[in-house]
C-alpha cells in the first residue's frame, strides 16, 4: 500500500512479556517517528530517525523502550518486560524529509494498540 | 515543551466559525496543525513557519505570530466534516525535526 503500515494492529500481552511493534514507512521517506497516544490525548513523542540514525530518543519513557531502523526503512519499537502502564496506542509516522530545518508533513499509520494485562 | 491549546472543546452549529489557539512558553520555529477523527490517524492540515505566516485552504486557515509564540487555526462556516480533534505540533529549533503535540481541541459540529 501507499501509506504507513503498522503491525500488529492489536496486541494483548501479559505483564512482563516483551513486545515488538513494527512500522513500514512510505517508500522514500527519510524521517520516521514513533509516538504514543493515550485515549483523548495528543500524540506523545517517543523517538525519531533520519535514515537509519536515531536522532532523538528523549521521549522514550525508560530503558525498557528501544527502537531501531537498521536499514533506514522499516523500524521496530521494542518494549521489554511490559507493564500495565505501557497500554496505549503506538503510532508511527513518516516524513519525506526536512527542508531548511522544517519537518514536512507527517503521514501517520493506523497505530498498534497495545494492551498489557 | 508541550504547547498549550485552547479551548479544550468546542460545540458549534453548522455554518458557525471557530478559532483554536496554540501557544508555547518557548520560541517557536514552526507550527503544524493536524485533525484526527474518532478511531482514525491524525491527518495533516498545514505547516506555518516563522515570519508571521498565514495559510489557508478551503475554509480553514491559520496564522503564526512568532513574537507572541502562538498560532491560531480559523474554521470558517464550519461543516459537519470538520468535526474531530485538532492538534497543534511545534518545533522550537531549525536543527531539530522533533514535533511536540498539544493535548488537542475537540470540535463537534451540530447540524
Amino acid at each position: 500500500g501507499a501509506g504507513v503500515s503498522q503491525s500488529p494492529r492489536y496486541k494483548v500481552t501479559k505483564r512482563g512479556q516483551d513486545v515488538a511493534l513494527r512500522c513500514d514507512p512510505i517508500s522514500g521517506h527519510v524521517s520516521l517517528y514513533w509516538y504514543r497516544q493515550a485515549l483523548g490525548q495528543g500524540p506523545e513523542f517517543l523517538t525519531y530517525f533520519n535514515y537509519e540514525a536515531q536522532q532523538d530518543k528523549s521521549g522514550l519513557p525508560n530503558d525498557r523502550f528501544s527502537a531501531e531502523r537498521p536499514e533506514g526503512s522499516i523500524s521496530t519499537l521494542t518494549i521489554q518486560r511490559t507493564e500495565q502502564r505501557d497500554s496505549a496506542m503506538y503510532r508511527c509516522a513518516s516524513s519525506f524529509a526536512s527542508s531548511g530545518g522544517v519537518t514536512g508533513e507527517l503521514f501517520f499509520g493506523e497505530g498498534s494498540r497495545l494492551t498489557v494485562l | 515543551q508541550q504547547p498549550v491549546q485552547s479551548p479544550q472543546a468546542v460545540i458549534l452549529r453548522e455554518g458557525e466559525d471557530a478559532v483554536i489557539n496554540c501557544s508555547s512558553s518557548k520560541a517557536l520555529y514552526s507550527v503544524h496543525w493536524y485533525r484526527q477523527k474518532h478511531g482514525e490517524a491524525p491527518v495533516f492540515l498545514m505547516i506555518l513557519l516563522k515570519g508571521g505566516e498565514q495559510k489557508g485552504h478551503d475554509k480553514i486557515s491559520a496564522s503564526f505570530n512568532e513574537k507572541k509564540q502562538q498560532s491560531s487555526l480559523y474554521l470558517t462556516a464550519s461543516q459537519l466534516s470538520y468535526s474531530g480533534t485538532y492538534f497543534c505540533g511545534t518545533a522550537d529549533t531549525d536543527r531539530d525535526d522533533k514535533i511536540i503535540f498539544g493535548k488537542g481541541t475537540r470540535l463537534h459540529i451540530l447540524p
